[in-house]
């Protein structure tokens, strides 16, 4: 039971470059999401999904996207990378109920030059 | 929205010593509560939540609704507690955990 794995852990891109930041997780959880973490500002929810099929937009969703096909696998992509978007990003899943226990991966730190 | 408030970044204390981490929230329904903390070099985890009204690895917290408080306490601090530590809240429906800007808890010898 590996729980949240993040790939990859870190990378460095020019401006106007693409990439997708992978995330998996092997617990059966409806719910994932992605988080940005900056200095001073905690962290940040870009986007989220409560199942296959259904995303939604957080509170910094602008120059990411995202889906879910599956259960297991939520990438974040960044269409064209700019240097605002230099942070570390964190997937994190949770279980069904009102638990509001979340489940964090290793977190991805992305460097855009 | 919600918000969640840690007013300082930075918090400095003797091990032994008391040691109170401030929340402060914006919410106009009603707020689930919690506290994450990140140890060094690993991930950032569940330290506890409020309607579970626990004390985990010494800590307690508790939601003053009247003050929109949770702050996050202990008595007499170690210096494993050093890490980095967030409050968060989400509302009934669980599909938005918003954090605030953390504190760094530093437990000195």
């Amino acid at each position: 039971n590996a729980g949240v794995t993040q790939t990859p852990k870190f990378q460095v891109l020019k401006t106007g470059q693409s990439m997708t930041l992978q995330c998996a997780q092997d617990m059966n959880h409806e719910y994932m999401s992605w988080y940005r973490q900056d200095p001073g500002m905690g962290l940040r929810l870009i986007h989220y999904s409560v199942g296959a099929g259904i995303t939604d937009q957080g509170e910094v969703p602008n120059g990411y996207n995202v889906s879910r096909s599956t259960t297991e696998d939520f990438p974040l992509r960044l269409l064209s990378a700019a240097p605002s978007q230099t942070s570390v990003y964190f997937c994190a899943s949770a279980g069904g109920g009102n638990t509001g226990e979340l489940f964090f991966g290793e977190g991805s730190r992305l460097t855009v030059l | 929205a919600q918000r969640v408030t840690q007013p300082e970044k930075l918090l400095s204390v003797f091990k032994g010593a008391p040691v109170e981490l401030k929340c402060n929230y914006s919410y106009s329904g009603s707020p689930e509560l919690f506290w994450y903390v990140q140890y060094s070099r690993q991930r950032l985890q569940l330290l506890l939540r409020h309607i579970s009204r626990e004390s985990i690895k010494g800590f307690t917290a508790d939601l003053n609704k009247g003050e929109t408080s949770f702050h996050l306490k202990k008595p007499f601090a170690q210096e494993e507690d050093s890490a980095m530590y967030y409050c968060a809240l989400t509302t009934y429906n669980n599909n938005d955990m918003r954090f605030g800007a953390g504190t760094r808890l530093t437990v000195k010898p």
